[in-house]
Protein backbone atom coordinates (compact mmCIF):
# COMPACT_ATOMS: atom_id res chain seq x y z
CA UNK A 1 0.00 0.00 0.00
CA UNK A 2 1.48 3.73 -0.91
CA UNK A 3 2.63 5.66 1.78
CA UNK A 4 4.14 8.99 2.63
CA UNK A 5 7.62 8.50 3.62
CA UNK A 6 9.65 11.61 5.48
CA UNK A 7 13.31 12.65 5.63
CA UNK A 8 15.12 12.85 7.74
CA UNK A 9 13.53 10.70 10.66
CA UNK A 10 15.18 12.94 13.21
CA UNK A 11 17.14 15.84 12.55
CA UNK A 12 19.25 18.31 15.28
CA UNK A 13 20.31 22.04 14.47
CA UNK A 14 21.45 25.28 16.24
CA UNK A 15 19.01 27.83 17.13
CA UNK A 16 19.27 30.03 14.34
CA UNK A 17 20.07 27.79 11.84
CA UNK A 18 17.59 26.87 8.76
CA UNK A 19 16.07 23.81 8.25
CA UNK A 20 14.45 21.58 5.69
CA UNK A 21 12.36 18.72 5.59
CA UNK A 22 10.96 16.47 3.34
CA UNK A 23 8.39 14.35 2.11
CA UNK A 24 6.85 12.25 -0.66
CA UNK A 25 3.35 12.36 -0.35
CA UNK A 26 1.47 9.40 -2.20
CA UNK A 27 1.85 9.60 -5.94
CA UNK A 28 -1.56 10.31 -7.24
CA UNK A 29 -2.67 12.60 -3.98
CA UNK A 30 -2.97 16.42 -5.12
CA UNK A 31 -3.39 18.03 -1.51
CA UNK A 32 -0.27 18.43 1.04
CA UNK A 33 -0.04 19.14 4.60
CA UNK A 34 2.25 20.01 7.36
CA UNK A 35 1.42 19.23 10.98
CA UNK A 36 3.91 19.84 14.16
CA UNK A 37 3.36 18.11 17.82
CA UNK A 38 5.22 19.52 20.43
CA UNK A 39 6.31 17.57 23.12
CA UNK A 40 3.11 16.55 25.29
CA UNK A 41 0.78 18.75 23.25
CA UNK A 42 -1.72 18.39 20.02
CA UNK A 43 -1.05 17.79 16.85
CA UNK A 44 -1.24 20.93 14.89
CA UNK A 45 -2.21 21.86 11.57
CA UNK A 46 0.33 24.03 9.77
CA UNK A 47 -0.80 24.66 6.36
CA UNK A 48 -2.09 22.76 2.91
CA UNK A 49 -0.93 23.19 -0.43
CA UNK A 50 -2.83 22.35 -3.57
CA UNK A 51 -1.63 23.28 -7.03
CA UNK A 52 1.26 24.89 -6.51
CA UNK A 53 -0.01 27.46 -3.74
CA UNK A 54 -0.77 27.40 0.03
CA UNK A 55 -4.43 27.20 0.06
CA UNK A 56 -4.64 27.21 4.32
CA UNK A 57 -2.56 28.30 6.97
CA UNK A 58 -2.77 28.51 10.53
CA UNK A 59 -1.45 30.88 12.41
CA UNK A 60 1.78 29.16 13.46
CA UNK A 61 2.81 29.86 10.27
CA UNK A 62 4.18 32.49 10.04
CA UNK A 63 7.14 34.13 7.60
CA UNK A 64 9.57 31.58 9.22
CA UNK A 65 8.22 28.56 7.41
CA UNK A 66 7.59 28.25 4.11
CA UNK A 67 6.83 24.97 1.55
CA UNK A 68 7.91 23.94 -2.09
CA UNK A 69 7.03 21.52 -4.25
CA UNK A 70 10.33 21.51 -5.97
CA UNK A 71 9.71 18.74 -8.83
CA UNK A 72 6.78 16.21 -9.24
CA UNK A 73 7.40 13.89 -6.00
CA UNK A 74 8.67 16.17 -3.02
CA UNK A 75 7.12 18.60 -0.57
CA UNK A 76 9.24 20.30 1.43
CA UNK A 77 9.01 22.65 4.46
CA UNK A 78 11.36 25.27 5.33
CA UNK A 79 12.25 26.66 8.66
CA UNK A 80 14.13 29.36 8.74
CA UNK A 81 16.12 30.85 11.96
CA UNK A 82 15.15 27.92 14.26
CA UNK A 83 13.80 28.76 17.52
CA UNK A 84 14.16 26.92 20.45
CA UNK A 85 10.20 26.66 20.64
CA UNK A 86 10.41 24.93 17.02
CA UNK A 87 11.38 21.79 18.70
CA UNK A 88 8.66 18.86 17.87
CA UNK A 89 7.46 16.40 15.56
CA UNK A 90 6.80 17.68 12.04
CA UNK A 91 4.42 15.39 10.53
CA UNK A 92 3.20 15.64 6.63
CA UNK A 93 0.42 14.38 5.34
CA UNK A 94 -1.61 14.22 1.68
CA UNK A 95 -4.57 13.34 0.26
CA UNK A 96 -5.96 12.76 -2.91
CA UNK A 97 -8.32 15.70 -3.84
CA UNK A 98 -9.73 18.34 -1.69
CA UNK A 99 -12.03 18.22 1.53
CA UNK A 100 -13.93 15.05 0.83
CA UNK A 101 -10.39 12.37 1.32
CA UNK A 102 -9.16 10.95 4.18
CA UNK A 103 -5.71 12.47 4.91
CA UNK A 104 -2.89 10.12 5.26
CA UNK A 105 0.02 10.67 7.41
CA UNK A 106 4.03 9.93 7.29
CA UNK A 107 6.05 8.90 10.00
CA UNK A 108 6.94 12.28 11.10
CA UNK A 109 10.37 14.06 11.22
CA UNK A 110 11.95 14.75 14.99
CA UNK A 111 13.47 18.37 15.19
CA UNK A 112 15.04 18.75 17.99
CA UNK A 113 16.67 23.08 18.06
CA UNK A 114 19.55 23.89 20.77
CA UNK B 1 -11.84 27.87 16.92
CA UNK B 2 -12.52 24.28 16.99
CA UNK B 3 -11.58 22.51 20.21
CA UNK B 4 -11.20 18.44 20.73
CA UNK B 5 -11.12 16.82 24.16
CA UNK B 6 -9.65 13.58 24.84
CA UNK B 7 -10.47 13.10 28.55
CA UNK B 8 -8.29 9.78 28.94
CA UNK B 9 -4.76 10.13 28.84
CA UNK B 10 -4.30 6.57 29.19
CA UNK B 11 -6.68 3.30 29.13
CA UNK B 12 -6.28 0.00 29.40
CA UNK B 13 -8.06 -3.41 27.99
CA UNK B 14 -7.54 -7.05 28.30
CA UNK B 15 -7.35 -8.88 25.35
CA UNK B 16 -10.72 -9.59 23.66
CA UNK B 17 -12.68 -7.44 25.65
CA UNK B 18 -13.82 -4.19 24.48
CA UNK B 19 -12.89 -0.66 25.85
CA UNK B 20 -14.19 2.66 24.63
CA UNK B 21 -12.31 5.96 23.97
CA UNK B 22 -14.18 9.12 24.63
CA UNK B 23 -13.91 12.07 22.47
CA UNK B 24 -15.67 15.26 22.80
CA UNK B 25 -15.44 18.46 20.52
CA UNK B 26 -16.93 21.68 20.45
CA UNK B 27 -18.16 23.64 17.09
CA UNK B 28 -20.47 26.14 16.09
CA UNK B 29 -20.86 24.14 12.66
CA UNK B 30 -23.55 21.91 11.78
CA UNK B 31 -21.19 20.07 8.40
CA UNK B 32 -17.90 18.88 9.45
CA UNK B 33 -15.87 15.44 9.43
CA UNK B 34 -14.80 13.30 12.66
CA UNK B 35 -11.96 10.78 12.48
CA UNK B 36 -10.04 8.61 14.99
CA UNK B 37 -6.35 7.79 14.23
CA UNK B 38 -4.22 5.38 15.32
CA UNK B 39 -0.37 5.96 15.90
CA UNK B 40 1.45 2.55 16.65
CA UNK B 41 4.96 3.46 19.30
CA UNK B 42 7.27 5.18 16.00
CA UNK B 43 5.34 4.76 13.50
CA UNK B 44 2.83 7.15 11.55
CA UNK B 45 -0.49 7.80 12.30
CA UNK B 46 -3.59 5.77 10.28
CA UNK B 47 -7.12 6.08 9.57
CA UNK B 48 -8.97 3.75 12.27
CA UNK B 49 -12.66 5.23 11.22
CA UNK B 50 -14.51 8.27 10.02
CA UNK B 51 -18.02 9.91 10.58
CA UNK B 52 -19.60 12.12 8.48
CA UNK B 53 -21.88 14.67 10.68
CA UNK B 54 -24.94 14.83 8.51
CA UNK B 55 -25.09 11.16 8.71
CA UNK B 56 -27.25 9.57 11.71
CA UNK B 57 -25.89 6.31 11.49
CA UNK B 58 -22.70 5.38 13.38
CA UNK B 59 -19.49 4.46 10.90
CA UNK B 60 -18.47 0.96 11.51
CA UNK B 61 -15.61 -0.34 9.93
CA UNK B 62 -15.07 -4.22 11.54
CA UNK B 63 -14.13 -4.35 15.42
CA UNK B 64 -14.10 -0.47 15.56
CA UNK B 65 -17.22 1.23 15.76
CA UNK B 66 -18.31 5.20 16.80
CA UNK B 67 -20.72 6.49 19.04
CA UNK B 68 -21.65 9.60 17.26
CA UNK B 69 -24.39 11.95 19.08
CA UNK B 70 -24.50 15.90 17.66
CA UNK B 71 -25.80 17.48 19.83
CA UNK B 72 -24.14 15.88 22.84
CA UNK B 73 -21.28 16.85 20.56
CA UNK B 74 -19.45 13.54 21.58
CA UNK B 75 -17.50 11.13 19.43
CA UNK B 76 -16.54 7.67 21.22
CA UNK B 77 -14.48 4.62 19.82
CA UNK B 78 -15.17 1.49 20.81
CA UNK B 79 -13.22 -1.27 19.75
CA UNK B 80 -13.85 -4.87 20.10
CA UNK B 81 -12.17 -7.96 21.00
CA UNK B 82 -9.35 -6.10 21.59
CA UNK B 83 -5.91 -7.55 20.04
CA UNK B 84 -2.46 -6.98 20.66
CA UNK B 85 -1.86 -5.14 17.60
CA UNK B 86 -4.64 -2.52 18.48
CA UNK B 87 -2.23 -1.03 21.61
CA UNK B 88 -1.19 2.72 20.16
CA UNK B 89 -2.20 6.30 20.76
CA UNK B 90 -4.95 7.00 19.61
CA UNK B 91 -6.75 10.71 18.43
CA UNK B 92 -9.37 12.07 17.51
CA UNK B 93 -9.86 14.77 15.15
CA UNK B 94 -12.22 17.22 13.70
CA UNK B 95 -12.68 18.72 10.33
CA UNK B 96 -15.05 21.65 9.08
CA UNK B 97 -16.42 20.72 5.57
CA UNK B 98 -15.13 23.62 3.88
CA UNK B 99 -11.41 23.25 5.29
CA UNK B 100 -8.54 20.83 5.35
CA UNK B 101 -7.83 21.95 8.54
CA UNK B 102 -7.69 19.18 11.43
CA UNK B 103 -8.13 19.55 15.32
CA UNK B 104 -6.95 17.22 17.13
CA UNK B 105 -7.28 15.85 20.86
CA UNK B 106 -4.23 14.87 23.00
CA UNK B 107 -5.02 11.47 22.36
CA UNK B 108 -5.42 8.27 24.64
CA UNK B 109 -3.02 5.76 24.93
CA UNK B 110 -4.40 2.64 25.03
CA UNK B 111 -2.70 -0.53 26.67
CA UNK B 112 -3.93 -4.49 25.54
CA UNK B 113 -3.34 -6.82 28.13
CA UNK B 114 -2.51 -10.06 27.13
Amino acid sequence: EPEVTQTPSHQVTQMGQEVILRCVPISNHLYFYWYRQILGQKVEFLVSFYNNEISEKSEIFDDQFSVERPDGSNFTLKIRSTKLEDSAMYFCASSESSIWETQYFGPGTRLLVL
Amino acid sequence: AQTVTQSQPEMSVQEAETVTLSCTYDTSESDYYLFWYKQPPSRQMILVIRQEAYKQQNATENRFSVNFQKAAKSFSLKISDSQLGDAAMYFCAYRSANSNQFYFGTGTSLTVIP
